[in-house]
């Protein structure tokens, strides 16, 4: 079954405490990328990926990182996570053009 | 960047009736509108897209119009039924670098 999997589905950690949520896809899809999704502000992306070793910041980057070493995966990583992340987040992934994200499933994050 | 508005934040119609939902985009160089249906507790799924050389594309009870000369897009949703119940998001980007924006969503509610 093509699918976009994220891991984990739900996270509860500390300020400061360092993590990382998994992402990985079986479509061969170029394209990858994070969004965050809050109430009120609809999606928003953190940082996409063109293809592998290619990554560029979204609209809101700040105090998140990621890394495309393999074209299926594409973690997200938080350094320092704070109460601010707290959020659901989605992975996706694209062929590239005309052709559509498919998303995961969602993580939601809560930072206490 | 690109800046995506919808409307209305929530919508509520009686089954069988219409829905209609409505987006603007600031960026002319966008040429690639999807909407997605995100169901409680899932990622958003694709439910039709239209690209800027069309006016308007439908597939059974879902049908979307463009407008790239005021810049807005909307979807139409007739006959509607209670699995239509869900929040609509619309996006827009460029297909070339595909970073899609994505505006604020539609809660839908179908009642019965």
């Amino acid at each position: 079954e093509a699918q976009v999997t994220q891991n984990p589905r739900y996270l509860i950690t500390v300020t400061g405490k360092k993590l990382t949520v998994t992402c990985s896809q079986n479509m061969n899809h170029e394209y990858m990328s994070w969004y965050r999704q809050d109430p009120g502000l609809g999606l928003r992306q953190i940082y996409y990926s063109m293809n592998v070793e290619v990554t560029d910041k979204g609209d809101v980057p700040e105090g998140y990182k990621v890394s495309r070493k393999e074209k299926r995966n594409f973690p997200l990583i938080l350094e320092s996570p704070s109460p601010n992340q707290t959020s659901l987040y989605f992975c996706a992934s694209s062929p590239p053009g005309y052709g559509g994200y498919t998303f995961g499933s969602g993580t939601r994050l809560t930072v206490v | 960047g690109e800046n995506v508005e919808q409307h209305p934040s929530t919508l509520s119609v009686q089954e069988g009736d219409s829905a209609v939902i409505k987006c603007t985009y600031s960026d002319s160089a966008s040429n690639y509108f999807p909407w997605y249906k995100q169901e409680l507790g899932k990622g958003p799924q694709l439910i039709i897209d239209i690209r800027s050389n069309v006016g308007e594309k439908k597939d059974q009870r879902i049908a979307v119009t463009l407008n790239k000369t005021a810049k807005h897009f909307s979807l139409h949703i007739t006959e509607t039924q209670p699995e239509d119940s869900a929040v609509y998001f619309c996006a827009a980007s460029h297909a070339l670098d595909y970073k899609l924006s994505f505006g604020a969503g539609t809660t839908v509610t179908v009642r019965a």
